[in-house]
């Protein structure tokens, strides 16, 4: 079954600075990469999803790439606030499968 | 907090005890889901159910039962057979054909 690898767990940057989260997953039939935010105490929100057939997307501050042959996607946050602290969850689904999801990456932005 | 409820917010099993949570959508989603979260664990898929009187087990349902009698409503129940159940439930619906997940507030489950 699919298996998702996500880092780093927590990752801590400057107001204004990027930031990146990395996932890799094992089945080669996923076709569809979510990512969630959850802020604290709240519940997880889907932020930017990317499919297979694509290799990039972006939403304002926020973009995901992904690469088919090496099995990993990534989440890039630009020009951080402290608004983006939070947990960022990753995911991959397999065509008509479970949605499995990474470990989580704690975000924090410090001002 | 419209469309996908979640009840009691926080709850305490005694030993031995089976407690039920609740997760009631009015979005008319035909797929419901359990997850358990726990630090640094990410989300894990307890159960699910894609149409009425029909459930799966996910990747973790030992100690873990579900039904799905209406549309509306999917409940947990957490059995003395979970020996650690001290997590963080969250509940989720998808519309058919649409793979976002929709959650709940969630419930915070702790052993006495």
């Amino acid at each position: 079954g699919e298996n998702v690898e996500q880092h780093p767990s927590t990752l801590s940057v400057q107001e204004g600075d990027s930031a990146v989260i990395k996932c890799t997953y094992s089945d080669s039939a996923s076709n569809y990469f979510p990512w969630y935010k959850q802020e604290l105490g709240k519940r997880p929100q889907l932020i930017i999803d990317i499919r297979s057939n694509v290799g990039e997307k972006k939403d304002q501050r926020i973009a995901v790439t992904l690469n088919k042959t090496a099995k990993h996607f990534s989440l890039h946050i630009t020009e951080t606030q402290p608004e983006d602290s939070a947990v960022y969850f990753c995911a991959a689904k397999a065509g008509g499968g479970k949605l499995i999801f990474g470990q989580g990456t704690e975000l924090s932005v410090k001002p | 907090d419209g469309g996908i409820t979640q009840s009691p917010k926080y709850l305490f099993r005694k030993e031995g005890q089976n407690v039920t949570l609740s997760c009631e959508q009015n979005l008319n989603h035909d797929a419901m889901y359990w997850y358990r979260q726990d630090p640094g664990q990410g989300l894990r898929l307890i159960y699910y159910s894609q149409i009425v009187n029909d459930f799966q087990k996910g990747d973790i349902a030992e100690g873990y039962s579900v039904s799905r009698e209406k549309k509306e409503s999917f409940p947990l129940t957490v059995t003395s057979a979970q020996k650690n159940p001290t997590a963080f439930y969250l509940c989720a619906s998808t519309e058919w054909g649409n793979e976002n997940l929709f959650f709940g507030s969630g419930t915070q489950l702790s052993v006495l």
